[in-house]
Parts: C-alpha cells; sequence; structure tokens
C-alpha cells in the first residue's frame, strides 16, 4: 500500500521566512502533484512533477522531485500572508498515468505579519 | 467553460437514505474519479473511470456506486447513507495524456444524521 507522508502537518510563520514542506511516499513514482487548498474551498492545481530531478517554480514556491529518495519538497521563499492555505501533496503509483492519486494529509500553513 | 460542476453543494441526509451526487465536465476528458475528505485527512479516492463504459475501485468503495454512459457525466450514488458517509466529496477529471493538470471540482459537503 502506497504511503504518502507530509511534515510538517502544521507551520506557523512569520512573512518574510522562508520554509521547506516535505513529501515522503513509499513506493516507486515519476508523478507527484502539489495542490494549494484554502478553507471551505477546491484544490488549485500548484504543480505537476512528471520526472527525477524535476524542478518548478511559480511566485514565492518552488518544488521539486527526487524519485531516487522518493521525496518532493514545496520550498517557500519570503513567505506572505496570502500564502497560508493548506498544502497537499499526491502521488500518482502506477507510472501509467491512470492517476488514481495518493494524497498526503496535507499541511496547513499560516503566515503570521 | 464551466470546468468541473458538482451539485448539489450541501445536502443533508437522514441515515439510510440514498442520494446521487452529479459531477459533469465539459472538457471532453476522458478520466474522471472521486475523492471524499474528511478532517485532517488528504482526499481518499472512492471510485474512477478511464471512459465511458469503464469504472474502478478505488481506496474507499465501500457505500458507493458508480456509472459513466457518457463521457461528460459521472454521478456518484450513495446507496443506503450512513453517519460515516459525512464527509466533502469532490469530484476530477483530466486528459488521458500523462502528466496533464487534474480539475477539482467545487467540491459536495454531505452530512448524514
Amino acid at each position: 500500500e502506497l504511503k504518502v507522508e507530509q511534515n510538517p502537518l502544521f507551520l506557523s510563520m512569520q512573512e518574510g521566512k522562508n520554509y521547506t514542506i516535505y513529501c515522503n511516499y513509499s513506493t516507486t513514482s515519476d508523478r507527484l502533484y502539489w495542490y494549494r487548498q484554502d478553507p471551505g474551498k477546491s484544490l488549485e492545481s500548484l504543480f505537476v512533477l512528471l520526472s527525477n530531478g524535476a524542478v518548478k517554480q511559480e511566485g514565492r514556491l518552488m518544488a521539486s522531485l527526487d524519485t531516487k529518495a522518493r521525496l518532493s519538497t514545496l520550498h517557500i521563499t519570503a513567505a506572505v500572508h496570502d500564502l497560508s492555505a493548506t498544502y497537499f501533496c499526491a502521488v500518482d503509483p502506477s507510472g501509467a498515468g491512470s492517476y488514481q492519486l495518493t494524497f498526503g494529509k496535507g499541511t496547513k500553513l499560516s503566515v503570521i505579519p | 467553460n464551466a470546468g468541473v460542476t458538482q451539485t448539489p453543494k450541501f445536502q443533508v441526509l437522514k441515515t439510510g437514505q440514498s442520494m446521487t451526487l452529479q459531477c459533469a465536465q465539459d472538457m471532453n476528458h476522458e478520466y474522471m474519479s472521486w475523492y471524499r475528505q474528511d478532517p485532517g485527512m488528504g482526499l481518499r479516492l472512492i471510485h474512477y473511470s478511464v471512459g465511458a463504459g469503464i469504472t474502478d475501485q478505488g481506496e474507499v468503495p465501500n457505500g458507493y456506486n458508480v456509472s459513466r454512459s457518457t463521457t461528460e457525466d459521472f454521478p456518484l450514488r450513495l446507496l443506503s447513507a450512513a453517519p460515516s458517509q459525512t464527509s466533502v466529496y469532490f469530484c476530477a477529471s483530466r486528459r488521458q495524456a500523462s502528466g496533464n493538470t487534474i480539475y477539482f471540482g467545487e467540491g459536495s459537503w454531505l452530512t448524514v444524521v
């Protein structure tokens, strides 16, 4: 059974600081997704990582994938209040793009002024 | 372009009642799926479909039925609602090609009393 673990589950950080969210998974996969969810809202796609060494950046967020270590990171640079949300990583274990995603439990990020 | 549309948005059911959550997408996506989200959890896959006439079970299929008679629609049926099915339900869709963004609906909040 595929396990996807995110760390930390809760993160409170000051504006302007940097931090990294970690996503570890237990089986071979080269497809990893990052989503953002605001309270009471749907999931917003942030990044799709499709190969070992993939790195993608959008604004203050940067995601990377190390398939050998079975690890993805979401790095936050100079956090601002608008980044407060819950962030999920999700893994497609099949390698065939069937998108039977297994999600982590999410990291609830609070950015404090 | 409406994307992924779910109805109803909110529903209260009595234990033992049946109901159908509707999901429709207008993007001609082959893949559709249903997830449930419970507090403190990530999303868990209930059922998915890779095309019209083809469905399969996900991680938590018990108590739910699906069918896919058209490319556009993927309804989720609760056969005999139980309090354990109180959750937020998300429908999602994407194109068959690997790596494509997965689009989520706005969610359906279901309470079973």
